[in-house]
């Protein structure tokens, strides 16, 4: 059970601001919205996390609606090199355990 | 910094053989992760390790697969025997313990291919 809902795919223009969305509508209170993204042929790396406020680091821009039943990352100016699968995580409060779910691939186009 | 490394990369096998996956976690990282990974689908985890001891091992199917981490740093994953559907990307990954981020670091993966 991922407990996340993604658009199975979405296309972005390079340059452009890239919003992926992310439905948690069951998370708990205590449980943290995690990002992170596939490149082919590599094992996942961590974007961003957030609780409940908004985040932003060098990669990418969380916002958390209020309610906290849904997120959107953002990458700012996509490159070529963002093209990857994403996926929304909502991380088990007991535990480390990530529930990865099918994620979204977005592919960059030039 | 050297990331996760993890061994080999492919393997090919029939099945019924066995087969094994070793990972070198991040230097000083207590918490060790195996996960598997089907076609087109996200990672499932199939046992954490906290230093040596396994504290999660709740989808690892222990009719077939095993995993060790002596001495609380190397891991091997064990498949024995090996069936068609164990076709799949194994992915180790490390945390350090009392991380604020909770941030997993992956290794590339080994791609296993039963015959």
């Amino acid at each position: 059970d991922a407990k996340t809902t993604q658009p199975p795919s979405m296309d972005c223009a390079e340059g452009r601001a890239a919003n992926l969305p992310c439905n948690h509508s069951t998370i708990s209170g205590n449980e943290y919205v995690y990002w992170y993204r596939q490149i082919h042929s590599q094992g996942p790396q961590y974007i961003i996390h957030g609780l409940k406020n908004n985040e932003t680091n060098e990669m990418a821009s969380l916002i958390i609606t209020e309610d906290r039943k849904s997120s959107t990352l953002i990458l700012p100016h996509a490159t070529l090199r963002d093209t990857a699968v994403y996926y929304c995580i909502v991380r088990v409060a007991t535990g480390n355990q990530f529930y990865f779910g099918t994620g979204t691939s977005l592919t960059v186009i030039p | 910094e050297a990331g996760v490394v993890q061994s080999p990369r492919y393997k090919i096998i029939e099945k019924k053989q066995p087969v094994a996956f070793w990972c070198n976690p991040i230097s000083g990282h207590n918490t060790l992760y195996w996960y598997r990974q089907n076609l087109g689908q996200g990672p499932e985890l199939l046992i954490r390790y906290e230093n040596e001891e396994a504290v999660d091992d709740s989808q690892l199917p222990k009719d077939r697969f095993s995993a060790e981490r002596l001495k609380g740093v190397d891991s091997t994953l064990k498949i024995q025997p090996a069936e068609l559907g164990d076709s799949a990307v194994y992915l180790c990954a490390s945390s350090p313990s009392g991380s604020k981020r909770d941030e997993q670091f992956f290794g590339p993966g080994t791609r296993l291919t039963v015959l």
